[in-house]
C-alpha cells in the first residue's frame, strides 16, 4: 500500500512557469513531510520541509502548500527554469521519527 | 565538508549470489540510513541506525538481508542470496541525530544488477 501519493507522475513546464506537483496521504501519525530534488546518478537532496501547524512554507521560489484537514500537500516552483529539471519527491515522517516514506516521484523537465 | 561516500558505484551479480556495499557517513553524523530505490520509485527505507544500535528495520527483509554498523561510523548492508527483483539502487544517507527532522544527507548510491 502506496503510504504517500504523488501526481503527476511526470510534468513538462515552460521556462519562466509554475510547476505544481501534489501529494496526499492517509496517515494521520505523519507530522513532518519534506520534499526532495534528485538528479540522474545523484542521491536525493532535501529541498524544503513542512510541519502541519503550518499551512504554507516558502524558501526562494520553492514554497509547499499543506492542507491538514485535506490530509494533501503540495509543491509549488515559481519561475521555472532548465536547472530545475529533475525529479521530485514528497515524503512523509512519523510523529516516532522511524517511519520514513517516499512519494513515487515526478519527473519535470523545464523547457527552455 | 566531505559527503555520505558509497562503494561500489555499481555491481552485477547472478541471482544466488551475494553482495555488500558500503558507506560511509559524514564525520560527526550519527545517524545512518539505508534505501532501497527501484527504477521509477521512490526510496524505501529499509534500516536506520542510530550509532552502532538499530532505530528501526520493520522494512528490512531479514530472511536475506543484513546491516551492520559496527563502531558507529562506516555500515555494510548485505544481501545472501540476491533475487531478480533486488536490482534497484541502494542508498546510504546520514544525519546528525535520528528522527528524521534533521537534514539527511544521500550518497550516490550503488546500482545493483541482478542477473
Amino acid at each position: 500500500q502506496q503510504q504517500v501519493k504523488q501526481s503527476p507522475q511526470s510534468l513538462i513546464v515552460q521556462k519562466g512557469g509554475i510547476s505544481i506537483i501534489n501529494c496526499a496521504y492517509e496517515n494521520t501519525a505523519f507530522d513532518y513531510f519534506p520534499w526532495y530534488q534528485q538528479f540522474p546518478g545523484k542521491g536525493p537532496a532535501l529541498l524544503i520541509a513542512i510541519r502541519p501547524d503550518v499551512s504554507e512554507k516558502k524558501e526562494g521560489r520553492f514554497t509547499i502548500s499543506f492542507n491538514k484537514s485535506a490530509k494533501q500537500f503540495s509543491l509549488h516552483i515559481m519561475d521555472s527554469q532548465p536547472g530545475d529539471s529533475a525529479t521530485y519527491f514528497c515524503a512523509a515522517i512519523s510523529n516516532t521519527g522511524n517511519q520514513f516514506y517516499f512519494g513515487t516521484g515526478t519527473s519535470l523537465t523545464v523547457i527552455p | 565538508e566531505a559527503g555520505v561516500a558509497q562503494s561500489p558505484r555499481y555491481k552485477i551479480i547472478e541471482k544466488r549470489q551475494s553482495v555488500a556495499f558500503w558507506c560511509n557517513p559524514i564525520s560527526g553524523h550519527a545517524t545512518l540510513y539505508w534505501y532501497q530505490q527501484i527504477l521509477g520509485q521512490g526510496p524505501k527505507l529499509l534500516i536506520q541506525f542510530q550509532n552502532n544500535g538499530v532505530v528501526d528495520d520493520s522494512q528490512l527483509p531479514k530472511d536475506r538481508f543484513s546491516a551492520e554498523r559496527l563502531k558507529g561510523v562506516d555500515s555494510t548492508l548485505k544481501i545472501q542470496p540476491a533475487k531478480l527483483e533486488d536490482s534497484a539502487v541502494y542508498l546510504c544517507a546520514s544525519s546528525l541525530r535520528p528522527g528524521g527532522r534533521d537534514t539527511q544527507y544521500f550518497g550516490p548510491g550503488t546500482r545493483l544488477t541482478v542477473l
